[in-house]
């Protein structure tokens, strides 16, 4: 594998349900990013982990819940979720935390 | 704060035409700007960055785009256009130093043969 991966690609859970999305980077990176893409709106940046510590919490809802347990890996735990929450959740990486983001190919998530 | 405008939501354009899609920001701090393109049911890729010097960037898959501060824009052109550029470009605008990234809200580019 290269580059940055996210599991699952898909996932529809119910209002009730938990769930995690995974992020895994595979280019050395120090800095990890959590982001939401809703149709006609702008990327939405929801956290941002430097050397698996967070630096940014962009006033997300405590429903979404992220953890960085190394600077490889980044999860994002879902609960109580809302259909508003639906939308593709694309994780980044990047070397340091100003430098060039390189994307994963996003978990579409559908809230019913 | 930076924000991003993206004047253009969709661009129809014939195969082996040319094309440009522009990005306006503003920003009271130095800028590093970025393109992006994602292809239906991808992620984003970069297609090219200016982080500083020349403001004429290259890209990979033909794409350039011109770093113009008076103007505060950053325009992304390609001389002869392919079917297999249809997607979505989003321009992105981040302070110097900061790892927050600001995107616009994304062109769709259709290239029609």
């Amino acid at each position: 594998e290269t580059g940055v991966t996210q599991t699952p690609r898909h996932l529809v859970m119910g209002m009730t349900n938990k769930k995690s999305l995974k992020c895994e980077q595979h280019l050395g990176h120090n800095a990890m990013y959590w982001y939401k893409q809703s149709a006609k709106k702008p990327l939405e940046l929801m956290f941002v982990y430097n050397f698996k510590e967070q630096t940014e919490n962009n006033s997300v809802p405590s429903r979404f819940s992220p953890e960085c347990p190394n600077s490889s890996h980044l999860f994002l735990h879902l609960h109580t979720l809302q259909p508003e929450d639906s939308a593709l959740y694309l994780c980044a990486s990047s070397h340091q935390r100003a430098d060039t983001q390189y994307f994963g190919p996003g978990t579409r998530l559908t809230v019913l | 704060a930076q924000s991003v405008t993206q004047l253009d939501s969709q661009v129809p354009v014939f195969e082996e035409a040319p094309v440009e899609l522009r990005c306006n920001y503003s920003s009271s701090v130095s800028v590093y700007l970025f393109w992006y393109v994602q292809y239906p049911n991808q992620g984003l890729q970069l297609l090219l960055k200016y982080l500083s010097g020349s403001t004429l960037v290259k890209g990979i898959n033909g794409f350039e785009a011109e770093f113009n501060k008076s103007q505060t824009s950053f325009h992304l052109r390609k001389p002869s256009v392919h079917i297999s550029d249809t997607a979505e470009y989003f321009c992105a605008v981040s302070g110097s130093g900061s790892e927050k990234l600001v995107f616009g809200k994304g062109t769709k580019l259709t290239v029609n043969p």
